[in-house]
């Protein structure tokens, strides 16, 4: 089947390590996206890429990085920079060009204890 | 950014009744987008809207594209308590290419 996978569904951290969130798709969608949401909020986004080996800045970037090495995956990387890790992580992509429709994986829950 | 304001921002139903919320923009969008998201999962496309005044149907799903572009509505009819869950509206933002705009969600609770 055609989709999104994220991994793993929990991750749990120690304060000032670095995590990395893991986002596969095997849609041929060109772009991909990280969103955080927290609790009872809406989605905000994080970065996004359109082709592979570029990247950019969405709305809350710092603390975070990102890598589009291969068009089906867009790994995150939360670093210790970030001061609120603590968060739901889901990760979406669109076929870029038309970016008309977003479909979105299961999610990844990081807490950093 | 362009915003969009969802509302209501929660209802609180009985089994059986029917649900309409709704998104709108001070600006166009050319693509709707309405999603369902289920505690601790994803967000799940529900239905997808590409031309004004366009309605369209899923199972008890229907959504509609407003006319002017800046709004659209999604109804719910004869709720079932698997219909639990947040309701997002989104779309591609038109002044910031490969960006999306979402709505704060409404949350809806089906009581039996």
């Amino acid at each position: 089947d055609g989709g999104i996978t994220q991994s793993p569904k929990y991750l749990f951290r120690k304060e000032g390590q670095n995590v990395t969130l893991s986002c596969e798709q095997n849609l041929n969608h060109d772009a991909m996206y990280w969103y955080r949401q927290d609790p009872g909020q809406g989605l905000r986004l994080i970065y996004y890429s359109q082709i592979v080996n570029d990247f950019q800045k969405g709305d809350i970037a710092e603390g975070y990085s990102v890598s589009r090495e291969k068009k089906e995956s867009f790994p995150l990387t939360v670093t210790s920079a970030q001061k609120n890790p603590t968060a739901f992580y889901l990760c979406a992509s669109s076929i870029a060009g038309t970016t008309d429709t977003q479909y979105f994986g299961p999610g990844t829950r990081l807490t950093v204890l | 950014g362009q915003q969009l304001n969802q509302s209501p921002q929660s209802m609180f139903i009985q089994e059986g009744e029917d649900v309409s919320m709704n998104c709108t923009s001070s600006s166009i969008f050319n693509t709707w987008l309405w999603y369902k998201q289920d505690p601790g999962e994803g967000p799940v496309l529900l239905i997808a809207l590409y031309k004004a005044g366009e309605l369209t149907s899923n199972g008890r799903l229907t959504a509609q594209f407003g006319i002017t572009r800046k709004d659209s509505f999604l109804n719910i009819s004869a709720s079932i308590p698997s219909d639990v869950g947040i309701y997002f509206c989104a779309g591609p933002q038109t002044d910031s290419w490969g960006k999306f705009q979402f709505g704060a969600g409404t949350q809806v609770v089906v009581t039996p």
